[in-house]
């Protein structure tokens, strides 16, 4: 039962331009959203949140944006930089944590 | 460094054996939770404790259970072990027990299990 989906396994861009990371999900009582990211051989640490009676929230390079009418949130970060190179989960909240299954990010120089 | 403490970083053991993953949770959080996070798979949700008692269970197979002592540590304790429970297990904390949206999950470092 995946309530939450990324789709894209991997994204690579260049050092400097924008990355894209999109979730989906079908659960509509979800009312909270976060993004966390792993690096290898460490647990995942959180990023951002935005919680459902938002449509946007910006943390500096970071921002998510929600569209609860679609059941999608993506997460911006510009400008991209090889420190970002990751995992990057995508979470959703209701009487518990769901995970995606990661999208791995690739920032080259 | 989260502040979560899990033990050990690895653990290689044979099908049909039992293993106990330890988990010390961020000082001052009371809830802890347990993932599962099979090859190229997300973080699957297998139990919370909040305070020590049960909160929510995912999917958490029947050869698995976990308890948080009045420490506030918790174990996850697998037995007969197939080779497909070979995984990463990852231990969360959290202030909040039921409060999800005002408390984003601090992760440790995870424990590696191979079952051969």
């Amino acid at each position: 039962d995946q309530q939450v989906k990324q789709n894209s396994p991997s994204l690579s861009v260049q050092e400097g331009r924008i990355s894209i990371l999109n979730c989906d999900y079908t659960n509509s009582m979800f009312d909270y959203f976060l993004w966390y990211k792993k690096y290898p051989a460490e647990g995942p640490t959180f990023l951002i949140s935005i919680s459902s009676i938002k449509d946007k929230n910006e943390d500096g390079r970071f921002t998510v944006f929600l569209n609860k009418s679609a059941k999608h949130l993506s997460l911006h970060i510009v400008p991209s930089q090889p420190g970002d190179s990751a995992v990057y989960f995508c979470a959703a909240s209701a009487n518990d944590m769901r995970f995606g299954a990661g999208t791995r990010l690739t920032v080259k120089p | 460094d989260s502040g979560v403490t899990q033990t050990p970083k690895h653990l290689i053991t044979a099908t049909g054996q039992r293993v106990t993953l330890r988990c010390s949770p961020r000082s001052g959080d009371l809830s802890v939770y347990w993932y599962q996070q099979s090859l190229d798979q997300g973080l699957q949700f297998l139990i919370q404790y909040y305070n020590g008692e049960e909160r929510a269970k995912g999917n958490i197979l029947e050869r698995f259970s976990a308890q948080q002592f009045p420490d506030l540590h918790s174990e996850l304790n697998l037995s007969s072990l197939e080779l497909g429970d070979s995984a990463l297990y990852f231990c969360a904390s959290s202030v909040e027990g039921g409060a999800w949206n005002n408390s984003p999950l601090h992760f440790g470092n995870g424990t590696r299990l191979t079952v051969t």
